[in-house]
């Protein structure tokens, strides 16, 4: 079955960059949108934005002009870069595979706990 | 965007029935049969539970089901069993092609 799996690093410094990468085993990248959600301590989930497998992204539109997710199909892989982080930041960071139409996320990673701190 | 507007906290005793709305607008749940829910267990990813407004993935027990009137969704969960002790989550596709989750609902089995 298909197994999504986040990393990088649990620690950023504010005004850096965040950059987490999702690797997809026991299935293709092909053919779904890559999502990637957040949930700051103690609050709900927010979604960010997604990568369609042929390259076309969207964005949540209060995180736009920080945010990129691109997918490395030959890696079965897809990244998040967030950058000029603050505090307001952290959170469990979720990867997922969305369906297309009628879009959901029907597989999660269990996520990653990120920190912005000095 | 505003996220879906949920009831923060629903509880029923073991046995009965509960129901939680989703509230959204035109552009999101009320435009589109695209709304899906999800339940969080403490420090556990979200799990899928319902799609397109009133599918069951497989594996997922008949006691949950989803319904839609106009702009609010709904998850009604019947036989209140003690595993289903969660916080609950929907989310729509919007008209901007975006997703929106709504703010969660403790759900307690009292």
């Amino acid at each position: 079955q298909v197994h999504l799996q986040e990393s990088g690093p649990g620690l950023v410094k504010p005004s850096e960059t965040l950059s987490l990468t999702c690797t997809v085993s026991g299935g293709s990248i092909s053919g779904y949108f890559w999502s990637w959600i957040r949930q700051p301590p103690g609050q709900g989930l927010e979604w960010i934005g997604y990568s369609h497998y042929s390259g076309s992204t969207n964005y949540n539109p209060s995180l736009r002009s920080r945010v990129t997710i691109s997918v490395d199909t030959s890696k079965n892989q897809f990244s998040l870069k967030l950058i000029s982080v603050t505090a307001a930041d952290t959170a469990v960071y979720y990867c997922a595979r969305e369906v297309p139409t009628p879009y959901y996320m029907d597989i999660w990673g269990k996520g990653t706990t990120v920190t912005v701190s000095s | 965007q505003s996220a879906l507007t949920q009831p923060a906290s629903v509880s029923g005793s073991p046995g009965q029935s509960i129901t939680i709305s989703c509230t959204g607008t035109s552009s999101d749940v009320g435009g589109y049969n695209y709304v899906s829910w999800y339940q969080q267990h403490p420090g556990e990813a979200p799990k899928l539970m319902i799609f397109e407004v009133s599918n069951r993935p497989s594996g997922v027990s008949n006691r949950f089901s989803g319904s839609k009137s106009g702009n609010t969704a709904s998850l009604t969960i019947s036989g209140l069993q003690a595993e289903d002790e969660a916080d609950y989550y929907c989310t729509s596709y919007t008209s901007s092609s975006t997703r929106l989750f709504g703010g969660g609902t403790k759900l307690t089995v009292l």
